[in-house]
């Protein structure tokens, strides 16, 4: 089955500590999303990579950092510098091209404690 | 960055009642997409549109690509109890090349029985 699949599907964190979340994708996609999600609201772009080994910010990058050294996988990890770290985290792949179609995998809850 | 005006923020129908919602932007977009999340679980895409005018459906769902460029609508016939859930809109600017999505902050539905 070809998808998107991100793991784990809880993660908890004591404040302080850095923390990566896992993105992979068999969908041979060569764009790839983090978007941070928080109750109740919209989703917001972390980083995003066009193609391997480039990204760039999103919105909201400040606290977060990214790897793209493989097609198939963009790893996200939440740093001690993220003031609030907890949320639901989105990880999304498209094919990158004009009027594509972006697939979003099932999320990781990050908890702080 | 760039934002899509979703409405309603919010919806409380009637099972077997119709539901209508809309994204708004001041900005032109050459694709539409809707998408679906149930509570812990990423969006699903429902419906993608990529001509003005184009008027496409998805078994109960309908959405439209507004004539204009610069908005969209979904509708759901005969609602049930599974459509509860929130419901995105997202966008791709014109012109933009390979630019990120902009979503709206999305419409949540509750369906009472």
């Amino acid at each position: 089955d070809g998808g998107i699949t991100q793991s784990p599907k809880y993660l908890f964190r004591k404040e302080g500590q850095n923390v990566t979340l896992s993105c992979e994708q068999n969908l041979n996609h060569d764009a790839m999303y983090w978007y941070r999600q928080d109750p109740g609201q919209g989703l917001r772009l972390i980083y995003y990579s066009q193609i391997v080994n480039d990204f760039q910010k999103g919105d909201i990058a400040e606290g977060y950092s990214v790897s793209r050294e493989k097609k198939e996988s963009f790893p996200l990890t939440v740093t001690s510098a993220q003031k609030n770290p907890t949320a639901f985290y989105l990880c999304a792949s498209s094919t990158g091209r004009f009027q594509e179609t972006q697939y979003f995998g099932p999320g990781t809850r990050l908890l702080v404690l | 960055g760039q934002q899509l005006n979703q409405s309603p923020q919010s919806m409380f129908i009637q099972e077997g009642e119709d539901v209508s919602m809309n994204c708004t932007s001041s900005s032109i977009f050459n694709t539409w997409l809707w998408y679906k999340q149930d509570p812990g679980e990423g969006p699903v895409l429902l419906i993608a549109l990529y001509k003005a005018g184009e008027l496409t459906s998805n078994g109960r769902l309908t959405a439209q690509f507004g004539i204009t460029r610069k908005d969209s609508f979904l509708n759901i016939s005969a609602s049930i109890p599974s459509d509860v859930g929130i419901y995105f809109c997202a966008g791709q600017l014109w012109n933009s090349g390979n630019t990120p999505l902009v979503f709206g902050k999305g419409t949540r539905l509750s369906v009472i029985a």
